[in-house]
């Protein structure tokens, strides 16, 4: 069975650094994986989805990298901004158990002005 | 164009009622999603969709839970003899077919009391 995980739980940094999320998953046969956005009390928003040929997908100050052998994608924010304050969460669609995304628990991101 | 619509906002009602909750994908999307969401945590997979049929329903916790699609497109999620475990947001999602991203609407916050 899919499992996936985010590291570290939850991030508070000062406006204008770059930061890295950690998405991992323990079994390497996926379709692709997505990253999303979500703000507190509201749905998901779609930021950048990688195939599983691809090894990485850029958008703005977002890149989102993708190592399938090894289970891991991490989630690249650059210049960050108060507005990028939100819960960030990867999902994997796996080749072998249907077609739902499996979720992690995601990473609350705080960017402190 | 218009996102996922999802009916009601918010849902309070009594433990052992019957409740319906309601989405309206993106149009012309195939695929749609049903998935629940407790605090903190990530969304949990119920239920996917490819046009009228459930492709897939292996997260539906029991059979309390049933959801339908009748013309392809607007979706009802129905939870018989609610419990208060069931409370949690449930989120909708819709994509086209293959490879493409999920669209989240905002969810339906069910409380059982």
């Amino acid at each position: 069975k899919q499992e996936v995980t985010q590291i570290p739980a939850a991030l508070s940094v000062p406006e204008g650094e770059n930061l890295v999320l950690n998405c991992s998953f323990t079994d390497s046969a996926i379709y692709n994986l997505q990253w999303f956005r979500q703000d507190p009390g509201k749905g998901l928003t779609s930021l950048l989805l990688i195939q599983s040929s691809q090894r990485e997908q850029t958008s703005g100050r977002l890149n989102a990298s993708l190592d399938k052998s090894s289970g891991r994608s991490t989630l690249y924010i650059a210049a960050s901004q108060p507005g990028d304050s939100a819960t960030y969460l990867c999902a994997v669609r796996p080749a072998n158990y249907g077609q739902n995304f499996v979720f992690g628990p995601g990473t609350r991101l705080s960017v402190l002005p | 164009g218009a996102g996922v619509s999802q009916t009601p906002s918010n849902k309070v009602t009594e433990k052992g009622k019957y409740v319906e909750l309601r989405c309206d994908p993106i149009s012309g999307h195939t695929a749609l999603y049903w998935y629940r969401q407790s605090l903190g945590q990530g969304p949990e997979f119920l239920i996917y969709f490819q046009g009228t049929g459930a492709a897939d329903d292996s997260g539906l916790p029991n059979d309390r839970f049933f959801a339908v699609r009748p013309e392809g497109s607007v979706s009802t999620l129905k939870i018989q003899r609610t419990e208060r475990g069931d409370s949690a947001v449930y989120l909708c999602a819709s994509s086209w077919e293959g490879d493409s991203p999920l669209h989240f609407g905002n969810g339906t916050r069910l409380t059982v009391t």
